[in-house]
């Protein structure tokens, strides 16, 4: 099955760049979405198709996909994004489509 | 304002059932794809099952296929999850969410969630 790799932790300072990377076999063919949660509240949605940005999400959250890593990168970092974040894709690599989420990252804001 | 509410979840013993549903409001719920996302306590996400507009496509982790069926009632607004020979690692919060497609669900996002609903299976 496929499997996507996040590393648990990123720490920042703010107004520094967090990049929050996801690793998974040739995951540059596939679409990457990414969600952000904070504790106690359900994921909220802020990049989807790699790169694109939903209505209401701050031009500061972008995203990248290539080869085997996509990334998400958080400019200007503040002290609310401090949040639990979580790659996705759908694996269609067999006959029964099955969507993967990736362990998770916890951005620490310091 | 698109809202998706969950409801059915509570204390259930090992080998038991529980019914979860999920209502939602503000959008055509006829016109899109829907799932079920969890949440293990302390854990990550793991997704459960999606289910296309006209219930044409559904599809299921392989954790719950077999134990888990995932079904909608369009003039209700209405998406469910029959959850049957529950084991003490199916223990999460469970979270509707939408997805952007009509048809097939493969490659999609989801956006907007639900607050989500605990189901704990405990003896």
């Amino acid at each position: 099955s496929y499997v996507l790799t996040q590393p648990p932790s990123v720490s920042v300072a703010p107004g520094q760049t967090a990049r929050i990377t996801c690793g998974g076999n040739n995951i540059g063919s596939k679409s990457v979405h990414w969600y952000q949660q904070k504790p106690g509240q359900a994921p909220v949605l802020v990049v989807y198709d790699d790169s694109d940005r939903p209505s209401g999400i701050p031009e500061r959250f972008s995203g990248s996909n290539s080869g085997n890593t996509a990334t998400l990168t958080i400019s200007r970092v503040e002290a609310g994004d401090e949040a639990d974040y979580y790659c996705q894709v759908w694996d269609s690599s067999s006959d029964h489509p099955q969507v993967v989420f990736g362990g998770g990252t916890k951005l620490t804001v310091l | 304002e698109v809202q998706l509410v969950e409801s059915g979840g509570g204390l259930v013993k090992p080998g038991g059932s529980l019914r979860l549903s999920c209502a939602a409001s503000g959008f055509t719920f006829s016109s899109y794809s829907m799932n079920w996302v969890r949440q293990a306590p302390g854990k990550g996400l793991e997704w459960v099952s999606s289910i296309s507009s006209s219930s044409s496509y559904i599809y299921y982790a392989d954790s719950v296929k077999g134990r888990f069926t995932i079904s909608r009632d369009n003039a209700k607004n209405s998406l469910y999850l029959q959850m049957n020979s529950l084991r003490a690692e199916d223990t999460a919060v469970y979270y509707c969410a939408r997805d952007p497609s009509s048809s097939s669900p493969v490659g999609q996002w989801f956006d907007p969630w639900g607050q989500g609903t605990l189901v704990t299976v405990s003896s």
